[in-house]
Parts: structure tokens; C-alpha cells; sequence
């Protein structure tokens, strides 16, 4: 594998549900990011980790909780969600928590809550 | 608050045609400059990027996008689509200083090309 992964790709869940969306990176990077990718709005930044501390995050209810064990893989877990979050979400690494450093997508996780 | 503007939701353009993405952003200070793209189904891909130098910025594919400060603006060109272009763009900042706070995304522009 290289780049970054996400798993799963597709998610359908209830309301009651708990489920976690995983995603991986073989870049060697440093810091990892979760967004959230809603129809015709920009993309949210979540949740950013660097060197699997988290630096930042912003505003997210309490039911999305991440996790980051190791600079190599991220998660993020879901509970009680709502219809409203109904979304692509996107995780990306970058080499460093700078400025300039690019970051890296991952495919992304279609989440549909019924 | 950093904010990225594309005006255009939309652009319909026929193949081989040239094409012209806009991207406006507010900010004071300096910034970074980036467009990615989003095929069907997929993450997102740096195109380019703009971080400092020379304001005229070459990526991949053949795309290419100017720096202009005084009109705040990093609008993306190619001089001849192709089918493999429609796509997905956004234009995105960073600021000098902002770190942790990462990348603002504009809405995104669809590039509809047409046969």
C-alpha cells in the first residue's frame, strides 16, 4: 500500500450505531488530519495530530471521538450520530505541522446516517 | 478569519479548449497558496502550490495558476482540457504563522468538459 488508505469506504449506519473509520499512512509523515467533506461546502477541518498528540480540534461534537495511537495510523470513532452527518470524510498526513508542508489525501469514508 | 472564494460552483468548457478556475482569498498577512483536485470518487491531489518566488506556478497535467497580491487571487489555467480533466478543484490557503490551524478550502469548482 502506499499514500494513504482509509477504511472503510462506504458506511451505512443508524443513529444507535457505533462503528470507527480507520485511516493509514506510508508516508512517513508526522501529523494527521480528519475532514469533513458536506455537498457544496468547503471541506471542515476536524481533528489534526502531531506526533499523535492532538493540536487542534475544532468545535466537533462529542460524538466523533479520534484516536491516534502511532504517526502512522488515525481513527475515528462515531457515535449516536445524526442524519446531518451525512458526509465524505477525509483523512490527509503531512510531513510536519507547517505552513508549506503538502498535505496527502486519503480516498475518503461515504458515510450515510439513516 | 482566513476565507477562499470560487465564484464559479460550475464551468462547462469543450475539449481542447482553454479554461480559467477562480480562486479569491482574504487575509492580511502572507500566505500559501494551493489547488487540489478531486476525481470521482477519490481523495484530493495537489495540482500546485504557490509558497514563495515566482508568481506564475506550474503543476501537474499542464495546469498553472499566478500569484497576484494586489487582487488577492490565485486563478488556475490550462490552455487545452482534455475529458480527463473534468473534475473537482479547490483552491486552499495556509498563513504564515498558522500551523495547527491548517488549510481554509474554498467551496470548489466542478470542470465539466464537454466532447
Amino acid at each position: 500500500e502506499t499514500g494513504v488508505t482509509q477504511t472503510p469506504r462506504h458506511l451505512v449506519m443508524g443513529m444507535t450505531n457505533k462503528k470507527s473509520l480507520k485511516c493509514e499512512q506510508h508516508l512517513g509523515h508526522n501529523a494527521m488530519y480528519w475532514y469533513k467533506q458536506s455537498a457544496k461546502k468547503p471541506l471542515e477541518l476536524m481533528f489534526v495530530y502531531n506526533f499523535k498528540e492532538q493540536t487542534e480540534n475544532n468545535s466537533v461534537p462529542s460524538r466523533f471521538s479520534p484516536e491516534c495511537p502511532n504517526s502512522s495510523h488515525l481513527f475515528l470513532h462515531l457515535h449516536t450520530l445524526q442524519p446531518e452527518d451525512s458526509a465524505l470524510y477525509l483523512c490527509a498526513s503531512s510531513q510536519a505541522l507547517g505552513d508549506t508542508d503538502t498535505q496527502y489525501f486519503g480516498p475518503g469514508t461515504r458515510l450515510t446516517v439513516l | 478569519a482566513q476565507s477562499v472564494t470560487q465564484l464559479d460552483s460550475q464551468v462547462p468548457v469543450f475539449e481542447e479548449a482553454p479554461v480559467e478556475l477562480r480562486c479569491n482569498y482574504s487575509s492580511s498577512v502572507s500566505v500559501y497558496l494551493f489547488w487540489y483536485v478531486q476525481y470521482p470518487n477519490q481523495g484530493l491531489q495537489l495540482l500546485l502550490k504557490y509558497l514563495s518566488g515566482s508568481t506564475l506556478v506550474k503543476g501537474i497535467n499542464g495546469f498553472e495558476a499566478e500569484f497576484n497580491k494586489s487582487q488577492t487571487s490565485f486563478h488556475l489555467r490550462k490552455p487545452s482540457v482534455h475529458i480527463s480533466d473534468t473534475a473537482e478543484y479547490f483552491c486552499a490557503v495556509s498563513y504564515s504563522g498558522g500551523g495547527a490551524d491548517g488549510l481554509t478550502f474554498g467551496k470548489g469548482t466542478h470542470l465539466i468538459i464537454q466532447p
